[in-house]
């Protein structure tokens, strides 16, 4: 099973609210990542986590927190976002944080800030 | 610096014909090569990878992909395009040193349109 999967699928919100994203996977991975992907654009890696740790930050805006609660779970915290946070947010796992570990991505969640 | 370059941003491909999308990078060793298929809306899903060994690699869905050192090139191919190929490719490059392990280097994309 090679399944990242992520919650919700659509998300709408305004500037002044607070939601989350988020991301299972299970398959023992324990790396995983953020990223966020405007439209005809490649993905951008947001955060990256290694053992539950943080260890990349792509000096992302703080209305963007991450969580890891456990090797499984990952999370994205949103709060006052701003109209153009709106993109695809793809989470990742990778078996480690390494350079040749493939890394398998979810479908990702589409949002809108209004 | 280190670059990633897909020079094709569309290509427009008959069914049954074949495909090559080009990948062009910069690194000074074998870099860690991926290509990921993305269709709209979706996530990225890896179609092939090369590291080192035997230079044509095999990958899922048909496709196949030649490193060649001289060109700095780890180009696409597939014989015979069916119109569920029809997405956007991505070229990737893993992170060789252990403060860039886990950054993908993302080529720009092509985007892939199949014609009956």
């Amino acid at each position: 099973d090679t399944e990242v999967t992520q919650t919700p699928k659509h998300l709408v919100m305004g500037m002044t609210n607070k939601k989350s994203l988020k991301c299972e996977q299970h398959m023992g991975h324990r790396a995983m990542y953020w990223y966020k992907q405007k439209a005809k654009k490649p993905p951008e890696l947001m955060f990256v986590y290694s053992y539950e740790k943080l260890s990349i930050n792509e000096s992302v805006p703080s209305r963007f927190s991450p969580e890891c609660p456990n090797s499984s779970l990952l999370n994205l915290h949103l709060h006052a976002l701003q109209p153009e946070d709106s993109a695809l947010y793809l989470c990742a796992s990778s078996q480690i944080l390494a350079g040749t570990d493939t890394q398998y991505f979810g479908p990702g969640t589409r949002l809108t800030v209004l | 610096a280190q670059s990633v370059t897909q020079p094709d941003i569309h290509i427009t491909v008959s069914e049954g014909a074949s495909l090559e999308l080009r990948c062009n990078y910069s690194y000074g060793a074998t870099p860690y090569l991926f290509w990921y298929v993305q269709s709209p809306g979706q996530g990225l899903q890896l179609l092939l990878k090369y590291f080192s060994g035997d230079t044509l690699v095999q990958g899922i869905k048909g496709f196949e992909a030649e490193f060649k050192r001289s060109q700095s090139s780890f180009n696409l191919r597939k014989p015979s395009v069916h119109w569920s190929d029809a997405a956007e490719y991505f070229c990737a490059v893993g992170g060789m040193t252990t403060d860039s392990w886990g950054k993908f280097q993302f080529g720009a994309g092509t985007q892939v349109v199949v014609t009956p």
